[in-house]
């Protein structure tokens, strides 16, 4: 079994500019959920994507989109860059939508500068 | 939107009991209670989850009272290795999905 797995590990933007993030789910899991979480800070829940619809979205505005593939791997996209942008981008995956038991990535660290 | 309220740090020592309560005074009735463990640079990993009453499994014990207002984390005889940050995440059906502040666990010798 396969656990989850995300791309890249480390990455360092500019500000203004744009980001792709990328998240494999697990094995037979269809759902996908991305959070970040800054330093020292629990989480924060950005979306979740369940069989490629977006199925809840969190307190994140517009510039933050994504996608889910038929083979449920999922993108994060942040446009526009802003410091406080910088933080670990944590991907989960889990069964059948809603808040069930997740699955969690290593994460990627995104460093704004 | 159920906000948690965790303590911000507990320490205990090997083969004690560790019991860990998160406050979610605002609690959905949609709303499920689930709690996870977060070691250095790796992302959280799952422990266990709950509606009401007690839920238990091989490593961990969850206690939710009949309101819900709150709920207990209980480690069993807790090692070395247990030493991380523990979240509460209460979540509901529509995904909205809040994590709270998380307790830093330190376990001494």
């Amino acid at each position: 079994e396969t656990g989850v797995t995300q791309s890249p590990t480390h990455l360092i933007k500019t500000r203004g500019q744009q980001v792709t993030l990328r998240c494999s789910s697990q094995s037979g899991h269809n759902t996908v959920s991305w959070y970040q979480q800054a330093l020292g800070q629990g989480p924060q829940f950005i979306f979740q994507y369940y069989r490629e619809e977006e199925n809840g979205r969190g307190n994140f505005p517009p510039r933050f989109s994504g996608l889910q593939f038929p083979n449920y791997s999922s993108e994060l996209n942040v446009n526009a860059l802003e410091l406080d942008d910088s933080a670990l981008y944590l991907c989960a995956s889990s069964l059948d939508g809603g808040p069930y038991e997740q699955y969690f990535g290593p994460g990627t660290r995104l460093t704004v500068t | 939107l159920a906000k948690t309220t965790q303590p911000i740090s507990m320490d205990s020592y090997e083969g004690q009991e560790v019991n860990i309560t998160c406050s979610h005074n605002n609690i959905a009735t949609n709303d499920y209670i689930t709690w996870y463990q977060q070691f250095p640079s790796q992302g959280p990993r799952f422990i266990i989850q709950g509606y009401k009453t007690k839920v238990t499994n091989e490593v961990a014990s969850l206690f939710i009272p009949a309101d819900r207002k709150s709920s207990t984390l209980s480690l069993p005889r807790v090692s070395l290795s247990d030493t991380a940050v523990y979240y509460c995440l209460v979540g509901d059906m529509d995904n909205d999905m809040r994590f709270g502040a998380g307790t830093r666990l330190t376990v001494k010798p």
